[in-house]
């Protein structure tokens, strides 16, 4: 399952709503869509698992939607420690690809 | 709290390979998978395979296949990734991670950066 996000780079102030998008080439098992945000020399965090649930300790300004094939996360209001990349993945059906990620500069 | 803590960085030549480890302190490890996912610097996250440690079940991704092997050591919470024939193109930094069926990747070790060149 190849996997298309957009936009490539944001490019928001913090306080200021971030709507990153990610879309599958065919349908995801189960809505198996986790996001992930990641820092430059970190690993990844996870924020959103079965495209709605968010994981253990995210805040609640980050939220997940979608199924099937296109699914959303919003950053209701971005926070300065808010910048880096985020991921989407499907882990639905082996093999569990990676989106090539949006870029969030503030 | 769950742990996952790598192995530390390598420097390696083309056509040797290369086994890192990852250990899981805190939490359970033989009833989750452990995906083990590659980035390359500069670029995004590539999905390389997983193990289940109870089964001792592995699932590769097809680039990887007949070039990684990924096994789990129930007695010491330690999975391992061993990748041959090493190229320069397979320098990156390698990371393993937790996996639940339902909840996906979490939480990730810290990434092991292995460096291929003559």
């Amino acid at each position: 399952i190849l996997l298309t996000q957009s936009p490539g780079t944001l490019s928001l102030s913090p306080g200021e709503r971030a709507t990153l998008s990610c879309r599958a080439s065919q349908s995801v098992f189960s809505d198996y869509l986790a996001w992930y945000h990641q820092k430059p020399g970190q690993a990844p965090r996870l924020l959103i698992y079965g495209a709605s649930n968010r994981a253990t300790g995210i805040p609640d300004r980050f939220s997940g939607s979608g199924s099937g094939t296109d699914f959303t996360l919003v950053i209701s209001r971005l926070e300065p420690e808010d910048f880096g990349v985020f991921y989407c993945q499907q882990y639905g059906h082996s093999p569990f690809t990676f989106g090539p990620g949006t870029r969030v500069d503030l | 709290q769950v742990q996952l803590v790598q192995s530390g960085a390598e420097v390696k030549k083309p056509g040797s390979s290369v086994n890192i480890s990852c250990r899981t302190s805190g939490g359970s490890f033989s009833t989750y998978a452990v995906s083990w996912v590659r980035q390359a610097p500069g670029q995004g996250l590539e999905w390389m395979g997983r193990i289940v440690p109870i089964l001792g079940v592995t699932d590769y991704a097809k680039m990887f296949q007949g070039r990684v092997t990924m096994t789990a050591d129930k007695s010491t919470n330690t999975a391992y990734m061993e990748l041959r024939s090493l190229k320069p193109e397979d320098t990156a930094v390698y990371f393993c991670a937790r996996e639940a069926a339902v909840v996906g990747s979490d939480p990730w070790g810290q990434g092991t950066q292995v460096t291929v060149s003559s």
